[in-house]
């Protein structure tokens, strides 16, 4: 069943500007992980968050998690045309099945 | 090869056909999953084994059979899919267990359409 719900479900943006993404979950979890998947592609993953941790970063991504309002934001910094894709949030219950949104597609325009 | 590999990267097959899609790990995991995307929906897990259990979603359709031969090699068997089967299908494997955090990798998928 769908756990995690990304938020805006599109985003367009000028090369170097930052672009923000939100996820939002109804369980518990163990972690919360971010995934970049180009048109068509496999998935990548970006950056993982432990639910006893509230902020992380990883290059240009910066991830945040609270867990009180059950939600995490990925922030990408200084965005390339190559950062294009769409991006998933996943949860781990700590079943080991991971529970995917249905990502945010981002287009970066030069 | 390192990482994910997936085969074959397109398939068109009519619907009486069989087909099978493969999946090998090159990364020591001792799990391994089948994903199904479809446009616009979010990442259905289709089926899992991890060490040695197979876990399977209840809602899968009897026309999928996954089978696991060992921790390397993960095949999802096709026949007489429908139309709405088209999608692209995608393994993926991590490390499960007390010191690991599911971290996926995941293969470059099959695009699958059925005529």
């Amino acid at each position: 069943s769908q756990q995690g719900e990304e938020d805006p479900q599109a985003l367009s943006i000028q090369e170097g500007e930052n672009a923000t993404m939100n996820c939002s979950y109804k369980t518990s979890i163990n972690n919360l992980q971010w995934y970049r998947q180009n048109s068509g592609r496999g998935l990548v993953h970006l950056i993982l968050i432990r639910s006893n941790e509230r902020e992380k970063h990883s290059g240009r991504l910066r991830v945040t998690l609270d867990t009180s309002k059950k939600s995490s934001s990925l922030l990408i910094t200084a965005s390339r045309a190559a950062d294009t894709a769409s991006y998933f949030c996943a949860t781990d219950r700590g079943d080991y099945k991971l529970s995917f949104g249905a990502g945010t597609t981002v287009t970066v325009r030069a | 090869e390192t990482g994910v590999t997936q085969t074959p990267r397109h398939l068109v097959m009519g619907m009486t056909n069989k087909k099978s899609l493969k999946c090998e790990q090159h990364l020591g995991h001792n799990a391994m999953y089948w994903y199904k995307q479809s446009a616009k929906k979010p990442l259905e897990l289709m089926f899992v084994y991890s060490l040695e259990e197979r876990v399977e979603n209840n809602s899968v359709p009897s026309r999928f059979s996954p089978e696991c031969p060992n921790s390397s090699h993960l095949f999802l068997h096709l026949h007489t899919l429908q139309p709405e089967d088209s999608a692209l299908y995608l393994c993926a494997s991590s490390q499960v267990g007390q010191s690991s955090y599911n971290e996926q990798f995941f293969g470059p998928g099959t695009r699958l359409t059925v005529l």
